[in-house]
């Protein structure tokens, strides 16, 4: 158990729909990351938050956004959603943006898992 | 500009034995943290082990160990006394080792890894 906390597990979807997945991270941990893998794609950096800040950008699309909240939980949203946003989204946790030469471990959840049909 | 090439889609080894898993980084970053994580079939990404650039040993985390070789922008995993339980997906990943973009990872294609009885 990693202690990133995810839900939900598994959902089923339509294309149009609007989604909002949540992440609780490790506790201690300021630093919020979402992930998104598909076969296609393979595992692709979406967007970080830390301590409630956006702190880096990845490939995320406009119809997708993102918040960390201030007891340092996260959501992400997904807007009117398309069959090819079905991944498995992950989110990760670390203690501070920056962790040096010895770096700081980044944690993932057991990601949820999206299907649009 | 961040790369991870991992050559072995897939790699089979006998229980009990020991097995390298090969992957070749390129980055411009001149202080950058090197992982590995393990998606078993279950889905959820486990990490294993990290070594920063400037570490001068390589990272040991029980039987995991990374072999480290900076100069050919290498980063192996090694699992001595493979176990069944071993079986899954691995992945290599690198990132900025400190500030605001720590945590923005950018992963290999990964390797299937087999454990046989």
């Amino acid at each position: 158990d990693s202690g990133v906390t995810q839900t939900p597990k598994h959902l089923i979807t339509a294309t149009g729909q609007r989604v909002t997945l949540r992440c609780s991270p490790r506790s201690g941990d300021l630093s919020v990351y979402w992930y998104q893998q598909s076969l296609d794609q393979g595992l692709q950096f979406l967007i970080q938050y830390y301590n409630g800040e956006e702190r880096a950008k990845g490939n995320i699309l406009e119809r997708f956004s993102a918040q960390q909240f201030p007891d340092l939980h996260s959501e992400l949203n997904l807007s009117s959603l398309e069959l090819g946003d079905s991944a498995l989204y992950f989110c990760a946790s670390s203690v501070t943006p920056g962790g040096g030469p010895s770096g700081n471990t980044i944690y993932f959840g057991e990601g949820s898992w999206l299907t649009v049909v | 500009a961040q790369k991870i090439t991992q050559t072995q889609p897939g790699m089979f080894v006998q229980e009990k034995e020991a097995v390298t898993l090969d992957c070749t980084y390129d980055t411009s970053d001149p202080s950058y943290g090197l992982f590995w994580y393990k998606q078993p079939s279950s889905g959820e990404m486990i990490f294993l082990i990290y070594q920063g650039s400037y570490d001068q040993q390589n990272a040991t985390e029980g039987r995991y160990s990374l072999n480290f070789q900076k100069a050919r922008k290498s980063a192996n995993l090694v699992i001595s006394a493979s176990q069944l339980g071993d079986s899954a997906m691995y992945f290599c990943a690198t990132g900025v080792d400190g500030g605001t973009s720590y945590g923005k990872l950018t992963f290999g294609q990964g390797t299937i890894l087999t454990v046989h009885p």
